[in-house]
Parts: structure tokens; sequence; C-alpha cells
């Protein structure tokens, strides 16, 4: 079993729609949570980064993390055909930034 | 204000050739990290560097890899005598400070390696 797990998608919604992405872990020693996006051919850009559990809003992202369930969402309002990119959760246990990725989920957003 | 810079972007290797990918950090950064990603995989950590200190090498194959970071000059991630499981995206990620827990790490475009 991998230590995180995500849905690979891919995932195909009309311009306007709340996307929801999701992230499940075995490791309880998690305790930093981050969503990356990666575009095509590109390196990943940090969106989001929340420690420990509870909510963080940033424009039209949220990043949902509940540890007792080990499971962190990512949700996407108003989506824009420029939100399409895999979304790639990434936590670590602390000490560093050595991150453990999951395998990332291919959106695309359609006009 | 330059990100970091991975080169070359594409690399070409015949198996038992070596491949040299070199990467400098953004301006002000001193820490240097290795991710390998394969198809159908997500990013996985090889080795954390400091100028002239391997921090964490856990991720990296007991053999026929390697990682520098000298006091002057790019990092490079060697890999000797390359088989065809070694095909893959490189991405190299520099951070101001290592052990911030931020997250907050910068990542290069990448060099992918396809091994003939």
């Amino acid at each position: 079993q991998k230590e995180v797990e995500q849905d690979p998608g891919p995932l195909s919604v009309p311009e306007g729609a709340i996307v929801s992405l999701n992230c499940t872990y075995s490791n309880s020693a998690f305790q930093y949570f981050m969503w990356y996006r990666q575009y095509s051919r590109k390196g990943p850009e940090l969106l989001m980064y929340t420690y420990s559990s509870g909510n963080k809003e940033d424009g039209r992202f949220t990043a949902q993390v509940d540890k007792s369930s080990k499971y962190i969402s990512l949700f996407i309002r108003d989506s824009q055909p420029s939100d399409s990119a895999t979304y790639l959760c990434a936590m670590s246990t602390g000490g560093g930034n050595k991150l453990t990725f999951g395998t990332g989920t291919q959106l695309k957003v359609e006009l | 204000n330059a990100g970091v810079m991975q080169n070359p972007r594409h690399l070409v290797r015949r198996r038992g050739q070596e491949a040299r990918l070199r990467c400098s950090p953004m301006k002000g950064h001193s820490h240097v990290y290795w991710y390998r990603q394969l198809p159908e995989e997500g990013l996985k950590f090889m080795v954390y560097l400091q100028k002239e200190n391997i921090i964490d090498e856990s991720g990296m194959p007991k053999e026929r890899f390697s990682a520098e970071f000298p006091k002057e000059g790019p990092s490079i991630l060697r890999i000797q005598q390359v088989v065809r499981g070694d095909s893959a995206a490189y991405f190299c990620a520099s951070s101001p400070i290592g052990g911030t827990n931020t997250g907050e790490l910068f990542f290069g475009e990448g060099s992918r390696l396809t091994v003939l």
C-alpha cells in the first residue's frame, strides 16, 4: 500500500464547476500538507499549504485536512480552463522539505 | 529573477552510458532537492543537499546514482551505466532554508532522461 493515495483521474468538468480533489494517507506522523499544481511538461508549483487539521482558503481554492480520517481535500470554485493541470498532494512529517507526493490527479476544465 | 534552472531539459542516452543532470537553485537558496517522476507515478524524493554536504540521501538507489552540490557551481545528479528503467523526469527543487516545514519548494522544469 502506498503511503499517499490519490485518484489519477482524468477528471473532466465544465467551466464554472466546483472541483473536489482528494488524497488519503496512511502515515499518522504527517503534519504538513500541501497541494501543488503541475502544468504539462513543467515543474510543480505550490498552491496551498496547511499545517495539521483545518481549513485554509485562498481565492478560489480551499484546502481541508482531516487528520482523524487521514484525508485531505482541495476544492476549486468557479473552475476555469486555465485550471487544467495535474494536481499533486504532498505531505511531510516535518524536519525539512522531504515531501511524499501522491500520484497526481489530472484535471481538465472544458469551455 | 531567475527560477530554478535545470539542464539539459532533454537527454537521450544508450544503455551503459552516463547521464549528468545539472541544477542551479534560485538566487539566495542554498538547499537543493532532487526528485524523480516516473510515468504514472508521483514524484519520489531522492536526495537533499546543502553546499558541500549531503543531508539526506535516503531516496537514492544504492548503486549507480550520486549527487553533489559543490561550493561553486550547480548541483549535479549523476547516473552511471544507465538502464531503461532510469528513463524518467528528474526534478530539482530549492528552498531558502531547509527545515522550515512550509513545503515551499521551488521546482525547476525538469530534465527528461530517455534511455534507449
